[in-house]
């Protein structure tokens, strides 16, 4: 099975502030990572998928890159509604896998 | 627009089944792959396996043989999964979702294994 993990697992930051997080896989998926948003209670929004890809509805204050096996979902600024937990999935090849997540906290 | 509509809240005795239901609207169901997601806390999530109700073929996670089945009823566009021989590790929240990007998901339903 392809491993994921994302890291921080946690994040505290202030308004306005850059954010970044990053899932790592054991092997490469080329870009076959997506980046989700999900809120308690609520199902997960898909934020960016193959990686890189904007998804339509979405806020551009988010945007994703990679590089080999290491992927990055960035916040521009961040904004109240955008604490939520984040978690990264690879849908490269089954069994797919998901990162741990990151809650995402106002500092 | 794209819904999936889940299930309500089960509470089920251990060595139980549970059949949850995800009602799909929005979109061509038999062109779709539709998966099955577990959420629990401090597990993370994990995929369970997904159906493709055009034909009704399934794949699942190996982890899930056994436990989870399956299956698709194309005139109601809706989805299906049994867990079966339930254990207080099958409470969580159960998703279904669409398409090889999981594009979209259900609301979630909680399973709660207890006597």
């Amino acid at each position: 099975d392809i491993q994921v993990t994302q890291s921080p697992s946690s994040l505290l930051a202030s308004l306005g502030e850059r954010v970044t997080i990053t899932c790592q896989t054991s092997q490469s998926i080329s870009n076959n990572l997506n980046w989700y948003q999900q809120k308690p209670g609520q199902a997960p929004m898909l934020l960016i998928y193959y990686a890189t890809s904007l998804q339509t509805g979405m806020t551009s204050r988010f945007s994703g890159q990679y590089s080999g096996r290491s992927f990055t979902l960035t916040i521009t600024s961040l904004e109240p509604e955008d604490i939520a937990n984040y978690f990264c999935l690879q849908h490269y090849s089954a069994p797919y896998t998901f990162g741990a997540g990151t809650k995402l906290e106002l500092k | 627009q794209v819904q999936l509509q889940q299930s309500g809240t089960e509470l089920v005795k251990p060595a139980s089944s549970v059949k949850i239901s995800c009602k799909a609207s929005g979109y061509t169901f038999t062109s779709n792959y539709m998966h099955w997601i577990r959420q629990q806390p401090g597990n993370g999530l994990e995929w369970i396996g997904w159906i493709y109700p055009g034909n009704g073929n399934t794949k699942y996670n190996q982890k899930f043989d056994g436990k989870a089945t399956l299956t698709a009823d194309k005139s109601s566009s809706t989805a299906y999964m049994q867990l079966s021989s339930l254990t207080s590790e099958d409470s969580a929240v159960y998703f279904c979702a669409i398409g090889v990007e999981f594009a979209y998901w259900g609301q979630g339903t909680l399973v709660t294994v207890s006597s």
